[in-house]
């Protein structure tokens, strides 16, 4: 069945540290892909997003690339603020149907 | 409203006794989804619905969980004889729609089982 596998956290890094987060899925089909973003004590918000292979999402100097060939959503971002600090979740929702597929999410730690 | 409203915020119960938990999605979302995220844990699929078709009930634990959606908009998620294996965060989410469209997430209802 559909899956996404993220990397297991926490993940620690100091303040101005590239950051890379790994996200990789199965799924039929072409599904779009997702991330969330959790701080603490609050829900759950859209990143960013990619609706087929090879787009590129991006907001607030995060990025993500659709990567069909290796079947990878990998976040990025060039330098971690201390207000990065959250849970990210990658997430995909299925061709042709409305089911949504979480990761189990990667909790951030920024140090200053 | 402008988001997904859910309530109460916060929920103690004793354990055995029934619960029950609102959601009140965007206005014209179509899809509607029910989650569990237990301390640090991810996000446990339980239940959507989508428009007029029969809810995909894949991901309930058990048989004491059920969720309706009335008139295509507001849900609620009942839980009887609470455990306390089920205290956590439920989550609802709306989504419009559309295969390529996000969903939209509320606060949470926290729900503890003592």
């Amino acid at each position: 069945g559909d899956s996404v596998t993220q990397m297991e956290g926490p993940v620690t890094l100091s303040e101005e540290a590239f950051l890379t987060i790994n996200c990789t899925y199965t799924a039929t089909g072409y599904p779009s892909l997702f991330w969330y973003v959790q701080y603490p004590g609050e829900g759950l918000q859209l990143l960013l997003k990619a609706t087929k292979a090879d787009d590129k999402g991006s907001n607030k100097g995060f990025e993500a690339t659709y990567r069909k060939e290796t079947t990878s959503f990998h976040l990025e971002k060039g330098s971690v603020q201390v207000s990065d600090s959250a849970v990210y979740f990658c997430a995909l929702f299925t061709t042709g149907g409305f089911k949504t597929i979480f990761g189990a999410g990667t909790r951030l730690f920024v140090k200053a | 409203g402008a988001g997904v409203s859910q309530s109460p915020s916060n929920k103690v119960t004793e354990k055995g006794k029934d619960v029950e938990l609102r959601c009140d999605p965007i206005s014209g979302h179509t899809a509607l989804y029910w989650y569990r995220q237990s301390l640090g844990q991810g996000l446990e699929f339980l239940i959507y619905f989508q428009g007029n078709s029969a809810p995909d009930k894949s991901g309930l634990p058990s048989d004491r969980f059920s969720a309706e959606r009335t008139g295509g908009s507001v849900s609620t998620l009942t839980i009887q004889r609470t455990q306390q294996e089920d205290s956590a965060v439920y989550l609802c989410a709306s989504r419009p729609r559309g295969e390529n469209t996000e969903a939209f997430f509320g606060q949470g209802t926290r729900l503890t089982v003592v």
